[in-house]
């Protein structure tokens, strides 16, 4: 059983398009996290969610909306697409806990986006 | 600024070289997490450890060994006897209170392994 899923795994879609990624956990972690690969693999983060609560949310164009149906769910919604939002976006899960396994975040295989 | 600085952009070795991944971080914070991933050509991001700050103690799984010192705000990785699987992008990560736990990456090394 995968732990942490996406779909699609690739997406490629036209400019000014509407797009939707999805992400779900089955390892009962109650934070998800989306992270953005660009070009360069640079890895950033995007957003964070804590048993459906918004946590963090960085400095991320307001087209791009996290949703949070319930803690094992996370899906980005992004709006207008523009080229520089090609990239791969990451989805990634982690237990709230100080020690033992908790803070360690597990990926899922990511979703390459191209935008044409 | 950079928190997580991976000096080395690209390595490249032979099997059977022994090859350290540098890792150099910046915080204010007393307890924080640093860990390394492996992102092989296939594209996924794999765990490979992490450490809490309140524990320098050096780890080794296998080929792998991991040295961690506060003193010097280092957390290298040592693959010992690389093999061509070993050949990937490796990424140093620091997680902090203040930044909500979030990852904040080093920009990555890319190893490459040849026979």
């Amino acid at each position: 059983d995968t732990a942490v899923s996406q779909t699609p795994k690739y997406l490629v879609t036209q400019m000014g398009n509407d797009k939707s990624i999805k992400c779900e956990q089955n390892l009962g972690h109650d934070t998800m996290y989306w992270y953005k690969q660009d070009s360069k693999k640079f890895l950033k983060i995007m957003f964070s969610y804590n048993n459906k609560e918004l946590i963090i949310n960085e400095t991320v164009p307001n087209r791009f909306s996290p949703k949070s149906p319930d803690k094992a769910h996370l899906n980005l919604h992004i709006n207008s697409l523009e080229l520089g939002d090609s990239a791969v976006y990451f989805c990634a899960s982690s237990q709230d806990l100080a020690g033992g396994p908790g803070k360690t975040q597990y990926f899922g295989p990511g979703t390459r986006l191209l935008v044409l | 600024a950079q928190k997580v600085t991976q000096a080395q952009t690209e390595i490249s070795v032979v099997e059977k070289e022994d090859v350290t991944l540098d890792c150099v971080y910046e915080t204010r914070d007393t307890t924080y997490y640093l860990f390394w991933y492996k992102q092989p050509p296939s594209g996924e991001l794999v765990f490979l450890i992490r450490r809490n700050s309140f524990d320098e103690q050096n780890e080794i799984s296998g080929r792998y060994s991991w040295n961690f010192q506060k003193s010097t705000s280092s957390f290298n990785f040592t693959i010992t006897a690389s093999q061509v699987v070993d050949s990937a992008v490796y990424f140093c990560a620091l997680s902090e209170a203040n930044s909500g736990y979030a990852l904040n990456f080093g920009k990555g090394t890319s190893l490459l392994v040849t026979p």
